[in-house]
């Protein structure tokens, strides 16, 4: 069955720490990759994407993401985290972008 | 440039009643999708809807409905409400259909008493 995973339901890291919030998909082909933040009492903003090319792809507010093929992951990743990234992050896919499916979300905690 | 607008922001209805909402998309998008946020879960797809036509539909129940006005807005009906309808409603605008990136309202919270 077609799925997105996001294995970690909450993450808590100190400020000034790296951080990687895991992503895992199944389907039959490659799908387009999405991450998106939520800060409470709001929507969601695109951190980045991965449609095809290069697999490490930069995304706003300092973030990275790498696509792995032989996983079926992509992870999100920051080099260090500052207090304002504290907000659920969710990895989206879609085989056309008429049906976007969501993981479950990773809330984030920093710490100061 | 505004980003998409949805209203209401908050709505309060009574089991049995029915509701509209509302979406806005950015300026130049053609195409708007729905989306139902229940607490603690990732947003699940309603519809999409690009040219006044419906292009995609989730697996929700004939209760929910939508359509798209000439000027690329949108409404989303949801009838006979229950309590498990109670969510963040969620409007995406994006250029076209394909692999075109979607742009988030911040939603309609709607809360079935």
């Amino acid at each position: 069955a077609q799925s997105v995973t996001q294995p970690d339901i909450h993450i808590t890291v100190s400020e000034g720490a790296s951080l990687e919030l895991r992503c895992n998909y199944s389907y039959g082909a490659t799908p387009y990759l999405f991450w998106y933040v939520q800060s409470p009492g709001q929507g969601l903003q695109l951190l980045l994407k991965y449609f095809s090319g290069d697999t490490l792809v930069q995304g706003i507010k300092g973030f990275e993401a790498e696509f792995k093929r032989s996983q079926s992951s992509f992870n999100l990743r920051k080099p260090s985290v500052h207090w304002s990234d504290a907000a659920e992050y969710f990895c989206a896919v879609g085989l056309t972008n008429n049906d976007m499916r969501f993981g479950a979300g990773t809330r984030l905690t920093v710490k100061p | 440039d505004a980003g998409v607008t949805q209203s209401p922001t908050h709505l309060i209805k009574t089991r049995g009643q029915q509701v509209t909402l509302r979406c806005s998309p950015i300026s130049g998008h053609k195409s708007v999708s729905w989306y139902q946020q229940v607490l603690g879960q990732g947003p699940q797809f309603i519809f999409q809807y690009y040219e006044k036509e419906e292009r995609g539909r989730g697996n929700f129940p004939d209760r929910f409905s939508a359509r798209q006005f000439p000027n690329y807005s949108s409404e989303l009906n949801v009838n006979a409400l229950l309590l498990g309808d109670s969510a963040l409603y969620l409007c995406a605008s994006s250029l076209s259909l394909g692999t075109e990136t979607q742009y988030f309202g911040p939603g309609t919270r709607l809360l079935v008493l």
